[in-house]
């Protein structure tokens, strides 16, 4: 079955670590995306990425840090320096960045609790 | 900048109910417009899409057309059931813009 996987599903985390959390897609998608989604809002852009070796930031990307070293993955690493981290994390990928028509399709989230 | 406005939630509806989430949105280009729909614990679902003026996207029984003179989107469906209860998120993206930019999202729950 061709789709976007994210793992783990839950991930818990003390104050000061970094955590890194896993996103795979087997849809031969050239763009990834890390979308935050907060309780009662909609999502922000962290992250895109629309070739491999290459990245950009999105919206709110203090505190993140990304790697694009192969085509189906795109980890993202929540570092310490990320105020407030508690939140639902969300990997996204589509075929192009060319155009506007083009489908971003998600994956199942990360739920990532800071304790 | 571009934004998306979303009716209120949460909405509660009886099953069988006619249902009508209303979006909105600020455009500098000339939007693509999506409705994503997100169970509990779970991430997005393309619902549907229209791509142009006047374009009507459907799917499961929804409906949204792409209204430019009034910049909107609105969602309908004609006979909820209680497995359309979730959160629904409006969205567009600009060409060539690297990002959707998502409305705040209507949580709707369907009672039996």
């Amino acid at each position: 079955d061709g789709g976007i996987t994210q793992s783990p599903k839950y991930l818990f985390r003390k104050e000061g670590q970094n955590v890194t959390l896993s996103c795979e897609q087997n849809l031969n998608h050239d763009a990834m995306y890390w979308y935050r989604q907060d309780p009662g809002q909609g999502l922000r852009l962290i992250y895109y990425s629309h070739i491999v070796n290459d990245f950009q930031k999105g919206d709110i990307a203090e505190g993140y840090s990304v790697s694009r070293e192969k085509k189906e993955s795109f980890p993202l690493t929540v570092t310490s320096a990320q105020k407030n981290p508690t939140a639902f994390y969300l990997c996204a990928s589509s075929q192009t960045l060319a155009g506007g028509t083009d489908t971003q399709y998600f994956g199942p989230g990360t739920r990532l609790t800071v304790l | 900048g571009d934004s998306v406005t979303q009716m209120e939630g949460p909405v509660t509806l009886s099953e069988e109910a006619f249902l009508t989430i209303n979006c909105t949105y600020t455009a500098t280009g000339y939007p693509s417009l999506f409705w994503y729909v997100q169970y509990p614990g779970e991430g997005l679902q393309l619902l549907l899409k229209a791509t142009k003026a006047d374009d009507k996207g459907s799917n499961k029984g929804f409906e949204a057309t792409y209204r430019k003179e009034t910049t909107s989107f609105h969602l309908e469906k004609g006979s909820v059931q209680v497995s359309d209860s979730a959160v629904y998120f409006c969205a567009l993206k600009v060409g060539g813009a690297q990002k959707l930019v998502f409305g705040q999202g209507t949580r709707l729950t369907i009672n039996p």
